[in-house]
């Protein structure tokens, strides 16, 4: 069965640190990948998708991923975090089951930026 | 996207009382998922509907929970004799069809319904 993990629970970083979030998926089909950010009481937002092509991918907020197929692995980056950051990030596969789409969700990483 | 819209927002239930929450997808949708959020985990998938019809249900506790979306009206996930391990957060998302790129290739999700079941 497809599964997603993020290793990373909780990460703490200064403003302006550099970011990187992992990713990891167990899926044998054709891959399309997403990072959804969640902001404290919010609805989850889109920041970057996968589908084909370019491996790396430039979402929203100046944060970019990059997929390795050999790795399996899409990681989340940004060279300098902002305090506005501050959110829960969530990775996803996108399943075909022949009938339907639907994603499969990482469990998460919680980021807090701190001044 | 504030195009999908959810309520309750927040919902407090006694154990053994019927929880209903409710989902408008964005215009033009005809799709709805409905996810459930436990504390400190990650999504999980729960039902994927289409008008009149369920599509998959493959995430859905075989007991004490349905979900519908009728020909006319919201999308509506009731959960009877609710339980403490039912508190969560629940996400709807909407999609225009079964084909995602007609939407960019995304779905949109909704702000949720925050259940606390007490």
């Amino acid at each position: 069965a497809q599964s997603v993990s993020q290793h990373n629970h909780h990460v703490i970083l200064s403003e302006a640190a550099s970011l990187e979030l992992g990713c990891n998926y167990s899926y044998g089909g054709t891959v399309n990948l997403f990072w959804y950010v969640q902001y404290p009481g919010q609805h989850l937002q889109l920041l970057l998708k996968y589908f084909s092509g370019d491996p790396l991918v430039k979402g929203i907020k100046g944060f970019e991923a990059e997929f390795i197929k050999s790795k399996f692995s899409f990681n989340l980056r940004k060279p300098s975090v902002q305090w506005s950051d501050t959110a829960e990030y969530f990775c996803a596969v996108k399943v075909d089951t022949g009938t339907a789409s639907k994603l499969t969700f990482g469990t998460g990483t919680r980021l807090q930026v701190t001044l | 996207n504030a195009g999908v819209m959810q309520n309750p927002r927040h919902l407090v239930r006694r154990r053994g009382q019927e929880a209903r929450l409710r989902c408008s997808p964005m215009k033009g949708h005809s799709h709805v998922y409905w996810y459930r959020q436990l504390p400190e985990e990650g999504l999980k998938f729960m039902v994927y509907l289409q008008k009149e019809n369920i599509i998959d249900e493959s995430g859905m506790p075989k007991e004490r929970f349905s979900a519908e979306f009728p020909k006319e009206g919201p999308s509506i996930l009731r959960i009877q004799q609710v339980v403490r391990g039912d508190s969560a957060a629940y996400f709807c998302a909407s999609s225009p069809g079964y084909l995602w790129r007609e939407a960019g290739n995304t779905i949109y999700f909704g702000e949720g319904s925050w259940l606390t079941v007490v």
